[in-house]
Parts: C-alpha cells; sequence; structure tokens
C-alpha cells in the first residue's frame, strides 16, 4: 500500500494567515499515462462528509475559492491556503490513487 | 443532481454481520464506481473497497477477507457486507461515487456502532 504522511498534525492561525501544509507519499503519484499527479486534497468540518478541493495535485474544484492552491508532483505535494478565512478551520486530508486509495492521517486547522 | 444515501442498523453486535446500502441518483451504476471509505470516530478516513462500473470489485487488504460488495443497478443501490465485526470496525461509514479526475460525490454517511 502507498502510505501518505500529512504534516503537521495540526497548524494554529489567525484570519489572514498564508498557510502551507505537507502531504508526502511513500511511492510517485505521477502517472505518465495520464499526465498527472494521482493525488487529492479534502476539507471536512465535524459532523460532515469529506468535501473535494482538488484534484490532480493542482486542478481546483468548481466553487472553491481561489485561495486554496495544490501543488506538488511525484512523492511530495503541498496544500496552500493565501489567507485563511475563519471558515476555513476543518481538517483537510489528502489522498492518493494511484493505486488503492489511501488517506493520510489529516491537519487541523485551529484558530490562535 | 447526483446524491448518495446510506442506510443500515446503527448498532450490531460484536461477531455478527453489518449491512449497508447506499441509493443512489444523479448518475448510472454502470457509468461510474461507488466506493465505501470509513471513519472511525475522531479519528482520519479509510478505503474499504469498490465496486467499478463493469461490475468487479476491490477491497482493501486488510479487510478483503470480511467484505463483500455488490450492486443492484435496476435500484441504484450498491451493499456492503462485513462480517465478523469488531468493536474496530465501529465508525461512520461513507459511500462514494468516483471516476478519475472528473466525479467525485459523498453521502453524508451512516454511524455504525459495533457493541453488545
Amino acid at each position: 500500500d502507498i502510505v501518505m504522511t500529512q504534516s503537521p498534525s495540526s497548524l494554529a492561525v489567525s484570519a489572514g494567515d498564508k498557510v502551507t501544509m505537507s502531504c508526502k507519499s511513500s511511492q510517485s503519484l505521477l502517472s505518465s499515462e495520464y499526465q498527472g499527479n494521482y493525488l487529492s486534497w479534502f476539507q471536512q468540518k465535524p459532523g460532515q462528509s469529506p468535501k473535494l478541493l482538488i484534484s490532480l495535485a493542482s486542478t481546483r474544484e468548481t466553487g472553491v475559492p481561489d485561495r486554496f492552491i495544490g501543488s506538488g508532483s511525484g512523492t511530495d505535494f503541498t496544500l496552500t491556503i493565501s489567507s485563511v478565512q475563519a471558515e476555513d478551520l476543518a481538517v483537510y486530508y489528502c489522498e492518493q490513487y494511484y493505486s488503492y486509495p489511501t488517506f493520510g492521517a489529516g491537519t487541523k486547522l485551529e484558530l490562535k | 443532481q447526483v446524491q448518495l444515501k446510506e442506510s443500515g442498523p446503527g448498532l450490531v453486535q460484536p461477531s455478527q454481520t453489518l449491512s449497508l446500502t447506499c441509493t443512489v441518483s444523479g448518475f448510472s451504476l454502470t457509468s461510474n464506481s461507488v466506493h465505501w471509505v470509513r471513519q472511525p470516530p475522531g479519528k482520519g478516513l479509510e478505503w474499504v473497497g469498490a465496486i467499478w462500473s463493469g461490475g468487479s470489485t476491490d477491497y482493501n487488504s486488510a479487510l478483503k477477507s470480511r467484505l463483500s460488495i455488490s450492486r443492484d443497478t435496476s435500484k441504484s443501490q450498491v451493499f456492503l457486507k462485513m462480517n465478523s465485526l469488531q468493536t474496530e470496525d465501529t465508525a461512520i461509514y461513507f459511500c462514494r461515487g468516483w471516476e478519475l479526475g472528473y466525479f467525485d460525490y459523498w453521502g453524508q454517511g451512516v454511524m455504525v456502532t459495533v457493541s453488545s
């Protein structure tokens, strides 16, 4: 199984901060067939199902604010929130789908 | 619009079998795969298994011996059966419609507690 490692496990932020969180995979997620990295980012708030923010490492889903930016390739990936808003407080998960899906343990965004 | 809704018993006794149903609308099971993902209380997400648009299945290797996923395309339903349940199977179980790069929808989830 591909192991996904997220860091940090939690982040204390203030509104307006720029936030960066990391996701590393135990093997490359770059597909030569589809010319993309098979990695998604999700946001999950308490009592809700995960919400897809970004797929293929950097493609923002329709309706997702442009302050959410996905980057990276191969085994190292980053989710950046350019200016955190109060509604962004949540747990963020990365997921690989290069092989049977596996998720990282999550990064919890908390209020400072 | 695309919707997925999980249903099943909230409480299952240890060693018994869990049966869950995912009823979908807004898409066809013969066009998109459906996955099951679970989340123990306060913990992260774990992929359980999937049934693909062609009807084949794949399972988490750690659960494979206890797990079966099937479907009834005429009723737009996907079924999960897991036997020999233990307390560590207590979780929210989500169903998820998925296709690479363009289709990713989740149900609201159903809480399953394994307890006597």
